[in-house]
C-alpha cells in the first residue's frame, strides 16, 4: 500500500514569495497533520485536518494556511515567505486517531533565500 | 515554551549495550506518550507509546518507561544495534487529541 506522499521534494523560494506544499495521505485516512522541523526546534505543529476540516491549529502566525480536499489530499499554503520559514515540512496522516496511528511522509524541504 | 524537552541532543552507545534516551515534560494533562526514530531523509517512523495509566511498556528491545510524579519517560533500548543510529523524538499528547508535542530530538549513534 502506498504510503504517504509530499511534493515537491526540494523547494527554493525568495522572501516575500508564496510556496504551496501537497501531501497525499494513505488511502482511507482521513486525518492529515503539519509540522515544521528545524534545527533545534524538533518537529511543531502547524494543523491538522480531518474530513475538510481543520480540527486542531498549532501557533504559528496567519501565513500559514491549509485545507483538505474531498480525497483527503491535502495542500499547506505558506505566504510572504520570511527567511525563518526555511524547514522542512512534514505531513502524516492517520485515520483519525491519536498520534500512534500517524504516518509521516518524507517530507517538503523548504529553502528561502 | 517547551513543554516536552530532550536535554540531550546526542548520545553514543557501543553496540549491544543499553541505550537510555530521556524526555521531560511539563503539562500534566498530557495523557498519551510516544516514541519516533527518524533517519535523514525520511519522515518519523512510530516506535512505542504508552499511555498515563501505565509505568511500563514493553515491545522487543524496546521499552519505555513513565514516571508521571517526575514527569519523565525514558526509552530504553537493549542490546543497541548499529541500525538503531537515528534521531529520536519523544511526543505527547493531550486528550486523545491528534496533535502531537515534539521534543527537539536526541541523535542515538550506536558504534560497533
Amino acid at each position: 500500500k502506498a504510503g504517504v506522499t509530499q511534493t515537491p521534494r526540494y523547494l527554493i523560494k525568495t522572501r516575500g514569495q508564496q510556496v504551496t506544499l501537497s501531501c497525499s495521505p494513505i488511502s482511507g485516512h482521513r486525518s492529515v497533520s503539519w509540522y515544521q522541523q528545524t534545527p533545534g526546534q524538533g518537529l511543531q505543529f502547524l494543523f491538522e485536518y480531518f474530513s475538510e476540516t481543520q480540527r486542531n491549529k498549532g501557533n504559528f502566525p496567519g501565513r500559514f494556511s491549509g485545507r483538505q480536499f474531498s480525497n483527503s489530499r491535502s495542500e499547506m499554503n505558506v505566504s510572504t515567505l520570511e527567511l525563518g520559514d526555511s524547514a522542512l515540512y512534514l505531513c502524516a496522516s492517520s485515520l483519525g486517531g491519536t498520534g500512534q496511528g500517524y504516518t509521516f511522509g518524507s517530507g517538503t524541504r523548504l529553502t528561502v533565500v | 515554551d517547551q513543554q516536552v524537552k530532550q536535554n540531550s541532543p546526542s548520545l553514543s552507545v557501543q553496540e549491544g549495550r543499553i541505550s537510555i534516551l530521556n524526555c521531560d515534560y511539563t503539562n500534566s494533562m498530557f495523557d498519551y506518550f510516544l516514541w519516533y526514530k527518524k533517519y535523514p531523509a525520511e519522515g518519523p517512523t512510530f516506535l512505542i507509546s504508552i499511555s498515563s495509566i501505565k509505568d511500563k511498556n514493553e515491545d522487543g528491545r524496546f521499552t519505555v518507561f513513565l514516571n508521571k510524579s517526575a514527569k519523565h519517560l525514558s526509552l530504553h533500548i537493549v542490546p543497541s544495534q548499529p541500525g538503531d543510529s537515528a534521531v529520536y523524538f519523544c511526543a505527547a499528547s493531550e486528550g486523545g487529541y491528534n496533535k502531537l508535542i515534539f521534543g527537539a530530538g536526541t541523535r542515538l549513534a550506536v558504534h560497533p
